[in-house]
């Protein structure tokens, strides 16, 4: 099993460039979301999907959009780049928490994104 | 917005001795703790996920257990070894939520000092 793989793992962006950052996992988990860490900061959720055809925003959604219409993938969106964007993404997966099971996250291992 | 406080924010403790930190949470409406270990250039890695008051659990030299009635965890590392040091995060869902919505704290971040 390769878990939740992203891409590209860097990425320098010019400001108002449009990019997609890449997220696959291959453990038929029904949730995915994407987080953003910054210097100072806890993990902060940019969106997150509860399965396919389902997404919704989290804490930190402007300038980012998402899709789920597959099960493994969950792409992320940035529409134009702003150097407000400049962090490390990381995207996760788990089995939904319904009927009293907490399944812990599984994080790929991020895409470093600067923004000139 | 959920407040998930950690403390201290870092800790620099000698190989071999034990230590301890925290993570608080709103009381109200608990449904689960999360704990993750996140090393230097790499992705988090969960640690534990618990759901019930008084739970503990242990995975070799690392333990944690649960208040939900006061709203907090504690994350107890028995003699550490140089490569305990990482970040260590807890994370929780808003009311009517789980999983798919964690908000985590800002971490513990754990250096052991050979």
């Amino acid at each position: 099993n390769a878990g939740v793989t992203q891409t590209p793992k860097f990425q320098v962006l010019k400001t108002g460039q449009s990019m997609t950052l890449q997220c696959a996992q291959d453990m038929n988990h029904e949730y995915m979301s994407w987080y953003r860490q910054d210097p100072g900061m806890g993990l902060r959720l940019i969106h997150y999907s509860v399965g396919a055809g389902i997404t919704d925003q989290g804490e930190v959604p402007n300038g980012y959009n998402v899709s789920r219409s597959t099960t493994e993938d969950f792409p992320l969106r940035l529409l134009s780049a702003a150097p407000s964007q400049t962090s490390v993404y990381f995207c996760a997966s788990s089995y939904s928490s319904g009927g009293g099971v907490n399944s812990p996250l599984h994080f790929g291992n991020g895409t470093r994104l600067t923004v000139t | 917005i959920l407040n998930v406080e950690q403390s201290p924010q870092s800790l620099h403790v000698q190989e071999g001795d034990s230590t301890n930190f925290t993570c608080s949470f709103p009381s109200s409406n608990f449904y689960a703790l999360h704990w993750y270990r996140w090393e230097t250039a790499k992705s988090p890695k969960a640690l534990f996920v618990m759901t019930l008051n008084g739970d503990e659990k242990k995975k070799g030299r690392i333990s944690a257990t649960l208040n939900t009635k006061e709203g907090y965890s504690y994350l107890y590392i028995k003699g550490s070894q140089p490569e305990d040091s990482a970040t260590y995060l807890c994370a929780f869902p808003p009311p009517n939520f789980g999983n798919e919505k964690l908000t985590f704290g800002t971490g513990t971040r754990l250096t052991i000092i050979p």
